[in-house]
């Protein structure tokens, strides 16, 4: 049973243009949520999260928005450049000291 | 400043065998924690360590196992290895006195089981 979900595989945007990637759940447990980006033979790297007590964070070019009630929530990068082209990871969690729950990913193009 | 680091980056193992993965923490960290991610899938947590004792652990097996030292660095080993273990093994460290749900990540250890 897949606690955290990104439906779509892959996303290609134009250069400039703005990203939208998103992440539903289905633990209302869920209290803390971050978003991870993953370049090939590396590792996850934090790139932005937001408390349950929230429903926006950002930070520079990137903001993640939180709906509770549908247990959703995306990652907007404006303006999208081929830099930010990675697989881009949802994460849930409870704050505190609990593990995280990926998401599949999502493997975002930014075309040039 | 290090930050997570892991050990060896590629490894081919055979079916049967045994395996020992290793990581140092971020500086100031006290907690490890180890994901295995699989082709297509996303990180999938296997166990934790604090204070050298494993404190949470995933729906793994027991022939996954691990071992935390006094100085916080940390192995998991995996034993009668099968070709479904074959996956990235990352490594995530961060400070529990914090609580910091931030984790930082090694940039793991690839394990192919022929």
């Amino acid at each position: 049973d897949q606690q955290v979900k990104q439906n779509s595989p892959s996303l290609s945007v134009q250069e400039g243009r703005i990203s939208i990637l998103n992440c539903d759940y289905t633990n209302s447990m869920f209290d803390y949520f971050l978003w991870y980006k993953k370049y090939p033979a590396e590792g996850p790297t934090f790139l932005i999260s937001i408390s349950s007590i929230k429903d926006k964070n950002e930070d520079g070019r990137f903001t993640v928005f939180l709906n509770k009630s549908a247990k959703h929530l995306s990652l907007h990068i404006v303006p999208s450049q081929p830099g930010d082209s990675a697989v881009y990871f949802c994460a849930a969690t409870r704050w505190g000291n609990t593990p995280l729950v990926f998401g599949k990913g999502t493997r975002l193009s930014v075309i040039a | 400043d290090a930050g997570v680091t892991q050990s060896p980056t590629h490894l081919i193992k055979t079916r049967g065998q045994q395996v020992t993965l290793r990581c140092s923490p971020k500086s100031g960290h006290d907690t490890v924690s180890w994901y295995q991610q699989a082709l297509g899938q996303g990180p999938q947590f296997i166990f934790q360590y604090y204070e050298e004792e494993e404190r949470q652990r995933g729906n793994f097996p027991d022939r996954f196992s691990g071992h935390q030292f006094p100085n916080y660095s940390s192995e998991l080993n995996v034993n009668a290895l099968l070709l479904g273990d074959s996956a990235l093994y990352l490594c995530a460290s961060y400070d529990r006195v914090g609580l910091n749900t931030e984790a930082f990540f090694g940039q793991g250890t690839r394990l192919t089981v022929v």
